[in-house]
């Protein structure tokens, strides 16, 4: 059964940091997804990672993907306020199911 | 991409009764997607729905519980069905993209409350 693991769960940082979030999966996939949720809305996604060693950047956030050690990692940069949200990875299983992280809530503070 | 409508966006409800969501999208999709996400909580998949046949649920979650419609291509039901407080949660629909199937996308979401 596919498991998917973040951490951390939660993340106080002071902006201007540096920072990384990291999923662990359990099995073998070849499709990871990084998404944003805002308090009270939906998901928007920020990332699709499809290969071993594909990166992906937008502005302060740049997503990973090392499928054999089935690790990915969201790295924030510079954090500012704008930040602020609940990051999930979720990846796709062999049979088509998106299996979700458990999230981390990310506060970026002044 | 996929623009999807869902309503309703939020609603309050009283234990016993039922809640039918609807989830439209903008293009015909094969499999739709429902998630539940509690309070503070990941995301978990109730069922997939796939047109012309019956929805497919995973672990934990029955039919007579959530029963799903899809009567075509572009728009889905799920219900929950005598509902009691710990059904108090986000419900999303979800489909797949049609290029390539790379993004998933998710509806606004339906946030429910059960007194």
């Amino acid at each position: 059964e596919l498991k998917v693991e973040q951490n951390p769960l939660f993340l106080s940082m002071q902006e201007g940091k540096n920072y990384t979030i990291y999923c662990n999966y359990s099995t073998t996939s070849d499709r990871l997804y990084w998404y944003r949720q805002d308090p009270g809305k939906s998901l928007e996604s920020l990332f699709v990672l499809l290969s071993n060693g594909a990166v992906k950047q937008e502005g302060r956030l740049m997503a990973s993907l090392d499928t054999k050690a089935r690790l990915s990692t969201l790295h924030i940069t510079a954090a500012v306020h704008d930040l602020s949200a609940t990051y999930f990875c979720a990846v796709l299983s062999a049979v088509g199911k998106l299996i979700f992280g458990q999230g981390t809530e990310l506060s970026v503070k002044p | 991409s996929a623009v999807i409508s869902q309503k309703p966006s939020r609603d309050i409800c009283q234990r016993g009764t039922s809640l039918t969501i609807q989830c439209q999208v903008d293009s015909q999709v094969t499999m739709m997607f429902w998630y539940r996400q509690q309070p503070g909580q990941s995301l978990t998949l109730i069922a997939t729905a796939n047109q012309g046949s019956e929805a497919t649920y995973e672990s934990g979650f029955v039919i007579d519980k959530f029963p799903i419609s899809r009567p075509n291509l572009t728009f889905s039901t799920l219900t929950v069905s005598n509902m009691s407080p710990e059904d108090s949660s986000i419900y999303l629909c979800s489909v797949a993209g049609t290029s390539g199937g790379d993004i998933q996308y998710f509806g606004a979401g339906t946030r429910l409350s059960v007194l």
